[in-house]
């Protein structure tokens, strides 16, 4: 099953400019996860959110979190071709270690 | 580290053959995880092992599926037999979860299968 709704779902936007990814789940998280999927290849962790944390950075990366709203963003700041990739928000559940994944944004940046 | 090691990394074959797919899990990760992704159905959880034991299953789709983990290194993901709309990319991710620490997952380079 699938928990996190990204937003959008697709986003093209021009080197160097912010781009910004949204993610909606619907139950009680322990935590939230962000990851990037290149074409081709398999998914790699970006970053970790807990539930009591608000913000969090890694790099030109900032993921904030809002557990009333049941939503997390993804920002990446000054982006660059190598961006281009789709963007995956993971949740956990509760009783067991499985992670429950959205649909993606396709992110495209153009030079 | 070597990372998620999966194999073969492209497979064609023609419906009603047997498929294998093979996945050896980083060392030391407790947890295994069988995906399969497609354009129209995403990411979708296939099967789950923990400690080498299938914990949840309910994901792989018909009795045509099988996997097995038959020790920590190791697991396999069989077909059989296969039809085209098992064609996609399967992936296999492993972690180190526990009560107390978060499971974030690790993926390998997946297989891309597609069946004639």
């Amino acid at each position: 099953s699938q928990q996190g709704e990204e937003d959008p779902q697709a986003l093209s936007i021009q080197e160097g400019e912010n781009a910004t990814m949204n993610c909606s789940y619907k139950t009680s998280i322990n935590n939230l996860q962000w990851y990037r999927q290149n074409s081709g290849r398999g998914l790699v962790h970006l970053i970790l959110i807990r539930s009591n944390e608000r913000e969090k950075h890694s790099g030109r990366l900032r993921v904030t979190l809002d557990t009333s709203k049941k939503s997390s963003s993804l920002l990446i700041t000054a982006s660059r071709a190598a961006d281009t990739a789709s963007y995956f928000c993971a949740t956990d559940e509760d009783s067991n270690y499985q992670l429950i994944w959205g649909a993606g944004t396709k992110l495209i940046i153009k030079p | 580290d070597a990372g998620v090691i999966q194999s073969p990394r492209h497979e064609v074959t023609e419906m009603g053959q047997e498929v294998t797919l093979r996945c050896k899990p980083i060392s030391g990760h407790n947890s295994l995880f069988w995906y399969r992704q497609t354009m129209m159905r995403g990411l979708e959880l296939l099967i789950y092992f923990n400690n080498n034991v299938p914990i949840d299953d309910s994901g792989m789709p018909e009795d045509r599926f099988s996997a097995k983990m038959p020790n920590a290194s190791f697991s396999t993901l069989k077909i059989q037999p296969s039809e085209p709309r098992d064609s996609a990319v399967y992936f296999c991710a492993s972690s180190l979860a526990t009560r107390l620490t978060p499971d974030t997952q690790y993926f390998g380079p997946g297989t891309r299968l597609t069946v004639l």
